[in-house]
């Protein structure tokens, strides 16, 4: 099956710093990644969508300058966390999916960031 | 008011119970309806996915989807405790894995042996 993974799987940062997370495909080329933030007992919330080698779209209300999205090849798509500050301490999950029907959206095992 | 509402649990049964989890929606549009499993500390891991209304059934689980209703179910038969999980609905209107997924805020179910 089709598998994501996910580096690293926890991190702790202090205030002010960035830590960037990994996300890759190990078995599939992904046209598209997803980056979702989960915090806890809440739902996966959708932080942006990005393609191989264009400009990821952010939803609303997610701050593009500090959440950097790179999706630099087909299977490798990074998010970097800027001047992270507590409140976004939270676990971040990304899924990969390769053109199939929606529901073939393969999921990472999660980061979970604390920010000290 | 949420795209997708789901009752946040915690549902505890005994094992062997016939588990019903359920999700209301307000978008029309969507046309793929899922349910994802999810460990603690895991990503979520695709169960069951259903097309439009109607029923599908694989082992001992069971998706059904009410489009008129705007209501979605999952049933577990024999329930064992190593379904012991949180259980996310999700839905799109998309055609391609590059649509959008809305998803419910999930259950946590857990199943005592």
């Amino acid at each position: 099956g089709a598998v994501v993974s996910q580096h690293p799987s926890w991190v702790i940062c202090k205030s002010g710093t960035s830590v960037k997370i990994e996300c890759r495909s190990l078995d599939f080329q992904a046209t598209t990644m997803f980056w979702y933030r989960q915090f806890p007992k809440q739902s996966l919330m959708l932080m942006a969508t990005s393609n191989e080698g264009s400009k990821a779209t952010y939803e609303q209300g997610v701050e593009k300058d500090k959440f950097l999205i790179n999706h630099a090849s087909l299977t490798l798509s990074t998010l970097t966390v800027t001047s992270a500050h507590p409140e976004d301490s939270s676990f971040y999950i990304c899924s990969a999916a390769h053109g199939r029907p929606p529901y073939e959206q393969y999921f990472g095992p999660g980061t979970r960031l604390t920010v000290t | 008011q949420k795209e997708v509402e789901q009752d946040p649990g915690p549902l505890s049964v005994p094992e062997g119970a016939i588990v019903s989890l359920n999700c209301t929606y307000s978008n029309s549009a969507f046309q793929y309806f899922m349910w994802y499993r999810q460990y603690s500390r895991k990503g979520p891991e695709l169960l069951m996915y259903t097309y439009s209304s109607g029923n599908k059934e694989d082992g001992r689980f069971t998706a059904q989807v009410d489009k008129s209703s705007k209501y979605i179910s999952l049933f577990i038969r024999d329930s064992q405790p190593s379904d012991s999980a949180t259980y996310l609905c999700a839905m799109t209107p998309g055609y391609s894995s590059a649509s959008k997924i809305i998803f419910g805020s999930g259950t946590r179910l857990s199943i005592r042996p």
